[in-house]
């Protein structure tokens, strides 16, 4: 079946530190890519999305770039905020017409100042 | 302001007791889902519901029961059947032709 593998965590970094997340899918098909942030006690907020091969979401100074061939879809920001600290998810579309997510474990990210 | 509100945000269960959580969203969106979320891990689809009146179970539907008898309303019951039911549960819905979901605050069910 489908599934998203997410680099363990936790990931600790300074702030203005170059960040990078990585995520890894299988699927069959052509899914929709995705990363949400949750923020401590709070629910899943949409980070940005890539719905093809070699499409760039980006959203608040993250990216990702949707790599078919290495099937891959790495979260990266260039200069780290102390509010970037969250749980980042990759996630992607199992199915469109059910409109189902499979969600990979999650990276805790902590930013010190 | 439009949203997926979900209540209570903390809820405690004693043993053999069902409870249910409330999940409301006023966004006019058709597919409406409930996740678990355990500590370190992902989520976890529950159940999904695509219109009224029809749901679906989803990867870990035992011990769980939905109803959908108004679009903007999807309560989920966690039954006694449920034997570890301590965990964080999310809320979620789509509108049509999009995958991407939008997700309510949470609740947190502990056992007493």
């Amino acid at each position: 079946g489908n599934s998203v593998t997410q680099m363990e965590g936790p990931v600790t970094l300074s702030e203005e530190a170059f960040l990078t997340i990585n995520c890894t899918y299988t699927a069959t098909g052509y899914p929709s890519l995705f990363w949400y942030v949750q923020y401590p006690g709070e629910g899943l907020q949409l980070l940005l999305k890539a719905t093809k091969a070699d499409d760039k979401g980006s959203n608040k100074g993250f990216e990702a770039t949707y790599r078919k061939e290495t099937t891959s879809f790495h979260l990266e920001k260039g200069s780290v905020q102390v509010s970037d600290s969250a749980v980042y998810f990759c996630a992607l579309s199992e199915d469109p017409g059910a409109q189902k997510l499979v969600f990979g474990q999650g990276t805790r990210l902590t930013i010190n100042p | 302001d439009g949203g997926i509100t979900q209540s209570p945000k903390y809820l405690f269960r004693k043993e053999g007791q069902n409870v249910t959580l409330s999940c409301e969203q006023n966004l006019n969106h058709d597919a409406m889902y409930w996740y678990r979320q355990d500590p370190g891990q992902g989520l976890r689809l529950i159940y999904y519901s695509q219109i009224v009146n029809d749901f679906q179970k989803g990867d870990i539907a035992e011990g769980y029961s939905v109803s959908r008898e108004k679009k903007e309303s999807f309560p989920l019951t966690v039954t006694s059947a449920q034997k570890n039911p301590t965990a964080f549960y999310l809320c979620a819905s789509s509108p049509p032709t999009t995958e991407t979901q939008y997700f309510g605050p949470g609740t947190r069910l502990l056992v007493l």
